[in-house]
């Protein structure tokens, strides 16, 4: 079963705007870490927040983690055709750190 | 380039059939994971192994098997192989332990059954 849920499955946006995805996840966690993937290609990390931060930046990525609601948010600002990819989230659980749990992802979209 | 090798990357085999795939992971890198990922089934997380030894598991079929080597590289045997196997397979790797720091995929093995 997967730990972390993305919501939207998928997205279709127009280039330029923001695009922000969800993650649910249901147990507690030591850390929440997103990838992205190109289609059929390997998973890329984008970014990864520690259970005691809340927000974190990356160029035009903005990461939130709430920990009480076992919820994580990824917004992707002035979004690019080359953004277009699958975007997941990967915990593991305080119990076992050394599983890497990833969730069913969102399909994101960017029209040119 | 993520530094992680999967070989072959692509495979075609019968119903039946025994495979073994292969991954290096990046120089330095402790943790090594496999995971399948299906179109109807998403990544799913199927073993890891660290400094040699098994970590976590995650629903692995008991038909599959994986080992790390000394030198670190690691292998996927899936045996009595169904239809149904078909999928991407990828391994990842990383310096630590789990969520605690990033992994680095390979690029992965496309398996095709038939």
């Amino acid at each position: 079963s997967q730990q972390g849920e993305e919501d939207p499955q998928a997205l279709s946006i127009q280039e330029g705007e923001n695009a922000t995805m969800n993650c649910s996840y249901k147990t507690s966690i030591n850390n929440l870490q997103w990838y992205r993937q190109n289609s059929g290609r390997g998973l890329v990390h984008l970014i990864l927040i520690r259970s005691n931060e809340r927000e974190k930046h990356s160029g035009r990525l903005r990461v939130t983690l709430d920990t009480s609601k076992k919820s994580s948010s990824l917004l992707i600002t002035a979004s690019r055709a080359a953004d277009t990819a699958s975007y997941f989230c990967a915990t593991d659980g305080k119990d076992s750190s050394y599983k890497l749990i990833f969730g069913s992802g969102t399909r994101l979209l960017v029209r040119p | 380039d993520s530094g992680v090798t999967q070989t072959p990357k692509h495979l075609i085999t019968a119903t039946g059939q025994r495979v073994t795939l292969r991954c290096s992971p990046r120089s330095g890198d402790l943790s090594v994971y496999w995971y399948q990922q299906s179109l109807d089934q998403g990544l799913q997380f199927l073993i890891q192994y660290y400094n040699g030894e098994e970590r976590a598991k995650g629903n692995i079929l008991e038909r599959f098997s994986a080992q790390q080597f000394p030198d670190l590289h690691s292998e996927l045997n899936l045996s009595s192989l169904e239809l149904g196997d078909s999928a991407l397979y990828f391994c990842a790797s990383s310096p630590g332990q789990g969520s605690r720091t990033e992994a680095f995929f390979g690029q992965g093995t496309r398996l095709t059954v038939v």
